[in-house]
């Protein structure tokens, strides 16, 4: 049982740059979101999912897309990286009654240069 | 709207003591609460979680927290501290009423326990 994968697991870009942020989830968990982390700042959600097909914005949308075309995966895209996107990114999945604790994959530290 | 504040940055605490670390919450109705932890370069793991019931919650690794609804808290608390408990510990709200079905998290607390 792998939990929440996500890909890769380091990534320095180019201010400009486009890329995508994998994560992919074995649990059958209708709930997933992308959070990013930075110091003092604590865990901010950008984008979430209640379901596949569905998705909606967090606190920190600006610069990121999502798609949930299947329930297991939930990619999270950088349309044009910018330095403030410099960050540690966590996905985190859930079941429906969401009264479950999440379960985080191991991060993507990204750096923007 | 639903938040939760973690008011202290840092906590140290010696070997061998009892430890607590702070957390409140707002919400506007009942809450789910949660505790998760995070060892360096990791990601978040689950520790505990209050939803109904006993308002003393116990979880992994010796871990218990106290729902306090009077004073909207839910204290992470350890009788005897162990080195390797020295993380960093994220409080988590959401509200029962529904919405997005999505927890709020605190900025988190730096737990430094020292030998």
């Amino acid at each position: 049982n792998a939990g929440v994968t996500q890909t890769p697991k380091f990534q320095v870009l180019k201010t400009g740059q486009s890329m995508t942020l994998q994560c992919a989830q074995d649990m059958n968990h209708e709930y997933m979101s992308w959070y990013r982390q930075d110091p003092g700042m604590g865990l901010r959600l950008i984008h979430y999912s209640v379901g596949a097909g569905i998705t909606d914005q967090g606190e920190v949308p600006n610069g990121y897309n999502v798609s949930r075309s299947t329930t297991e995966d939930f990619p999270l895209r950088l349309l044009s990286a910018a330095p403030s996107q410099t960050s540690v990114y966590f996905c985190a999945s859930s079941t429906g009654q969401s009264h479950n604790g999440y379960t985080f994959g191991s991060g993507t530290r990204l750096t923007v240069v | 709207a639903q938040s939760v504040a973690q008011p202290e940055d840092q906590v140290n605490v010696a070997e061998g003591n009892p430890l607590t670390v702070k957390c409140t919450y707002s919400v506007s109705g009942n809450p789910y609460l949660f505790w998760y932890v995070q060892y360096p370069n990791r990601g978040l793991q689950f520790l505990l979680k209050y939803i109904t019931g006993d308002n003393l919650v116990k979880g992994s690794y010796g871990f218990e927290a106290e729902f306090n609804k009077s004073q909207t808290s839910f204290h992470l608390k350890k009788p005897s501290a162990l080195v390797s408990d020295s993380a960093l510990y994220f409080c988590a709200v959401r509200d029962k009423s529904g919405g997005s079905y999505i927890p709020t998290f605190g900025r988190g607390t730096s737990l430094i326990v020292h030998p």
